[in-house]
């Protein structure tokens, strides 16, 4: 199975300030069609996931364009360019490149 | 106007069999390129996908749950299902269903049911 591995945020972070997610997969996500297959979502309290980005870099639809997605191979990066608190909550990522579809850890967010 | 629903008995005992189902609408299981997925999570913790079924009747299973798993659909009335077969606390958790689209990541979701296994 795919491992995925997300990092800490150090909580609470300020309003308004930018912070970046990190997620390192343990096999390389980039397949053989070009694309990156590294999902990002939101689980806000209460609530079911959301997508917020696919494909590594592309913003699903109605996602606020604070959020972008960059990354390599196996190490990406979901940054949050001025957070606001309807950003709090759980962010997971998640790799689509083969069964069985596995989800990191999660990061939670919280803020000041 | 993609929705999904669960829905399932809320609790059971162990060893009994988990009947789980996902009741959709917006799209239909037999357009090709369409799946469904369930996914679960125990409270607290993160998100574990458990199985996918698609339109041409393809699925594809966690071996974690080696074979205790049996997803089905009835396209005709728009629904999935998940069976768990020989339950046990470690199954009490929030099922959801999800659509997967581009990147196999999932675009729309169920609002989730609890499911607790207890004596």
């Amino acid at each position: 199975d795919i491992v995925m591995t997300q990092g800490a945020l150090p909580n609470p972070v300020p309003s308004g300030e930018s912070v970046s997610i990190t997620c390192r997969s343990s096999k390389s996500l980039l397949y053989s069609d070009g694309k990156t297959y590294l999902n990002w979502y939101l689980q806000r309290p209460g609530q079911s996931p959301q997508l917020l980005i696919y494909w590594m870099s592309t913003r699903a639809s109605g996602v606020s364009d604070r959020f972008s997605g960059s990354g390599s191979g196996t190490d990406f990066t979901l940054k949050i360019s001025g957070v606001e608190a309807e950003d709090v909550g759980v962010y997971y990522c998640q790799q689509g490149l083969e069964f069985p579809l596995t989800f990191g850890s999660g990061t939670k967010l919280e803020i000041k | 106007q993609v929705t999904l629903k669960e829905s399932g008995p809320g609790i059971l005992q162990p060893s009994q069999t988990l009947s789980l189902t996902c009741s959709f609408s917006g799209f239909s299981l037999s357009t090709s390129g369409i799946c469904v997925s369930w996914i679960r999570q125990p409270s607290g913790k993160g998100l574990e996908w458990l199985a996918t079924i698609c339109w041409e009747d393809s699925k594809g299973y966690n071996p974690s749950l080696k074979n205790r798993l049996t997803i089905s659909k009835d396209t005709s009335n728009n629904q999935a299902f998940l069976k768990i077969t020989s339950v046990d606390t470690a199954d009490t958790a929030i099922y959801y269903c999800a659509r997967p689209t581009e990147g196999i990541s999932f675009d729309y979701w169920g609002q989730g049911v609890m499911v607790t296994v207890s004596s």
